[in-house]
């Protein structure tokens, strides 16, 4: 079957890095998505990959392992606003979104 | 989990017809529902918000004409693509949002309509 696991909660401290790991099971692939969602609101978009390697983009970086099946977001520099749910996505073979429980990041002072 | 149930996953269909897409919330009562769209390594596009018994909130520069949306209850919302063109070719997302103010929002699969 088709899975996404990532773990359901992280606590991390302000000015300090986290990784959140993602791993997945599809039909094919064909990229992943991460996303954020503040509680009560929409989610918005952070990062594609479709390739292997680490894309940067500021303060957060998406890294994808095909071979593995894995990826990680990295989130540097935290800051109070980060605490949200950060949800991943895959998109299988046939272009369907396999989404994850999503990781509840607290972050504290 | 709560589970959002969107279909069909894919759809071709040819220039100038219309096509539904649904979303369905199966066992959790949806007071809103979001349907975005998103083109290949971009961001996702809210397109509209939706609340039960209400008409839809659009954003900014979505033809509310083209892109119907019903929420005609708290378990299903549907959007249909009207007069489809080539450009409509993409691929949508529903979600769902129950109620309160600290409640994620739960995806359905996604369709990827083609437009030919």
């Amino acid at each position: 079957g088709q899975n996404i696991d990532q773990p359901t909660e992280m606590t991390a401290t302000e000015g300090a890095i986290v990784q959140i790991n993602c791993t997945y099971q599809t039909s094919g692939f064909n990229g992943l998505f991460w996303y954020q969602q503040h509680a009560g609101e929409a989610p918005t978009f952070l990062s594609y990959n479709v390739l292997d390697g680490l894309e940067e983009k500021g303060r957060f970086s998406s890294f994808l392992s095909r071979s593995k099946g894995y990826s990680y977001l990295l989130l540097k520099e935290l800051q109070m606003k980060d605490s949200a749910s950060y949800l991943c996505a895959a998109l299988d073979s046939n272009y369907q979104l396999i989404w994850g429980a999503g990781t509840k990041l607290i972050i504290k002072p | 989990g709560a589970v959002v149930s969107q279909h069909p996953s894919r759809v071709i269909c040819k220039s100038g017809t219309s096509v539904k897409i649904e979303c369905r919330s199966l066992d959790f009562q949806a007071t809103t529902m979001f349907w975005y769209r998103q083109f290949p390594k971009q961001s996702l596009m809210l397109m509209a918000t939706s609340n039960e018994g209400s008409k839809a909130t659009y954003e900014q520069g979505v033809e509310k004409d083209k892109f119907l949306i019903n929420h005609a209850s708290l378990t299903l919302s549907t959007l249909t693509v009207t007069s489809a063109h080539p450009e409509d070719s993409s691929f949508y997302i529903c979600s769902a949002l129950g109620e309160g103010t600290d409640t994620e929002a739960f995806f359905g699969q996604g369709t990827r309509l083609t437009v030919v």
